[in-house]
């Protein structure tokens, strides 16, 4: 079984600053997507950002990137020129093809202060 | 095109009573899956739907069961309920035919479930 682990309950940043949010997990699968997901006070969860297995390439997505070590089974998010509306609670989750599920970590709440 | 919508976004239940949840995915999407966000168990998968078949379930009893129907929207059922159910359910759909892209799940506002 798949497990994913978010070490930094809570950080807090002011605004404009570069911001990094820790994912570690574990799996014997060879061939997975990870993801960071946000979910804002509305609850809403919001896809921030993918990245394939297979791919050596860290993913960015305008602001935001990750930082994926396959071999030390590591996936960071960093945000940069952090925003108010970056508000939320953020979760990585590790989506194996076997049984089509993500599992997620316990989350990082990060607080964007102005 | 529009997101994945759920309803009713808020429930209040009692214990023993039973509840349908529902889930309509995002146009072209066959793929639905769900999902419960406790605070003390964070988010756990319930199941997944693919083309009105079950094709994965989670660990969670008898008690939590679904369906597909033929046009991908899904619901969800929780029969004799018990105060540990009130949580936040969420939903979520993929088009699931091979490829990162299609194999990602966007999700619905979710329905915050009550059970008093």
């Amino acid at each position: 079984a798949q497990t994913v682990t978010q070490s930094q309950p809570e950080m807090s940043v002011q605004e404009a600053e570069t911001v990094t949010l820790s994912c570690t997990y574990d799996t014997s699968e060879s061939n997975y997507y990870l993801f960071w997901y946000k979910q804002p006070p509305s609850r809403q969860m919001i896809l921030v950002i993918r990245q394939e297995a297979y791919k050596q390439q860290n993913a960015t997505e305008n602001r935001f990137s990750v930082n994926f070590q396959k071999a030390a089974k590591s996936f960071s998010l960093k945000i940069s020129d952090s925003q108010l509306g970056d508000t939320a609670m953020y979760f990585c989750a590790f989506f194996n093809f076997g049984n089509e599920k993500l599992t997620f970590g316990t989350g990082t709440r990060l607080t964007i202060i102005p | 095109k529009a997101g994945v919508t759920q309803t009713p976004r808020y429930l209040i239940k009692t214990r023993g009573q039973q509840v349908t949840l529902s889930c309509s995915p995002i146009s072209g999407h066959r793929s639905v899956s769900w999902y419960q966000q406790t605070p003390g168990q964070g988010l756990q998968f319930l199941f997944e739907y693919f083309s009105e078949t079950q094709r994965n379930k989670g660990n969670f009893p008898g008690r939590f069961s679904g369906r597909q129907f033929s046009n991908s929207r899904s619901e969800m059922n929780v029969s004799t309920l018990e105060l540990g159910d009130s949580a936040l359910y969420l939903c979520a759909s993929s088009s699931s035919s091979g490829g990162a892209s299609t194999d990602t799940q966007y999700f619905g506002p979710g329905t915050r479930l009550t059970v008093l």
